[in-house]
């Protein structure tokens, strides 16, 4: 099946530091990739949206200037966090969906990111 | 808005065991339901769907059937095997409008020998 890679998969930074994550689809084109956050012990919610060539769509409560999003090419999603505090460290994970799979139900999942934040 | 409310765990049980993880849902309409399974280490997989009122999903000997009285989507597996143990995400994806899944907490689920 189709492999989502990211990277890193843990990373620890100091406050007021900015941090990148990629996110990759390794064997297909994404045209739309999902970036998701997750507390411990809670459910993955949902963080935006982000469309290849076009601007992120953000979900009510995210801001936008803290987690920017690009999404520059077919196979590529950066989501970078900024300014990073420690109520930022979460896992984030990606998933991207296979256009050309026909079914929108077909969302690969990349395997997470551990951010902490000292 | 839509909400999905799953049985916390974490559950340990013996191989060969019966196993049942509780979903219920709140949606507007009819939404698709969906289990989804992440290993250790790995992304979420999806495991099973039904996209529609007494659909069935099943894959791998996991089931689960879309129960709209009950707004329920829970997962069974007759006989668990130490290769299940997981998390498991039970999710909802509206079927008009957007696709935006909506996830529940997760169910840590380890199968002891």
């Amino acid at each position: 099946g189709a492999v989502v890679s990211q990277h890193p998969s843990r990373v620890i930074c100091k406050s007021g530091t900015s941090v990148k994550i990629e996110c990759r689809s390794l064997d297909f084109q994404a045209t739309t990739m999902f970036w998701y956050r997750q507390f411990p012990k809670q459910s993955l919610m949902l963080m935006a949206t982000s469309n290849e060539g076009s601007k992120a769509t953000y979900e009510q409560g995210v801001e936008k200037d803290k987690f920017l999003i690009n999404h520059a090419s077919l196979t590529l999603s950066t989501l970078t966090v900024t300014s990073a505090h420690p109520e930022d460290s979460s896992f984030y994970i990606c998933s991207a969906r296979d256009w050309a799979s026909g079914s929108t139900d077909t969302q690969y999942f990349g395997p997470g990111t551990r951010l902490t934040v000292l | 808005g839509n909400s999905v409310t799953q049985m916390e765990g974490p559950v340990t049980l013996s191989e060969e065991a019966f196993l049942t993880i509780n979903c219920t849902y709140t949606a507007t309409g009819y939404p698709s339901l969906f289990w989804y399974v992440q290993y250790p280490g790995e992304g979420l997989q999806l495991l099973l769907k039904a996209t529609k009122a007494d659909d069935k999903g099943s894959n791998k000997g996991f089931e689960a059937t879309y129960r709209k009285e009950t707004t329920s989507f829970h997962l069974e597996k007759g006989s668990v095997q130490v290769s299940d143990s997981a998390v498991y995400f039970c999710a909802l994806r509206p079927n008009f409008g957007n696709e935006k899944l909506t996830f529940g907490t997760g169910t840590r689920l380890t199968i002891i020998p």
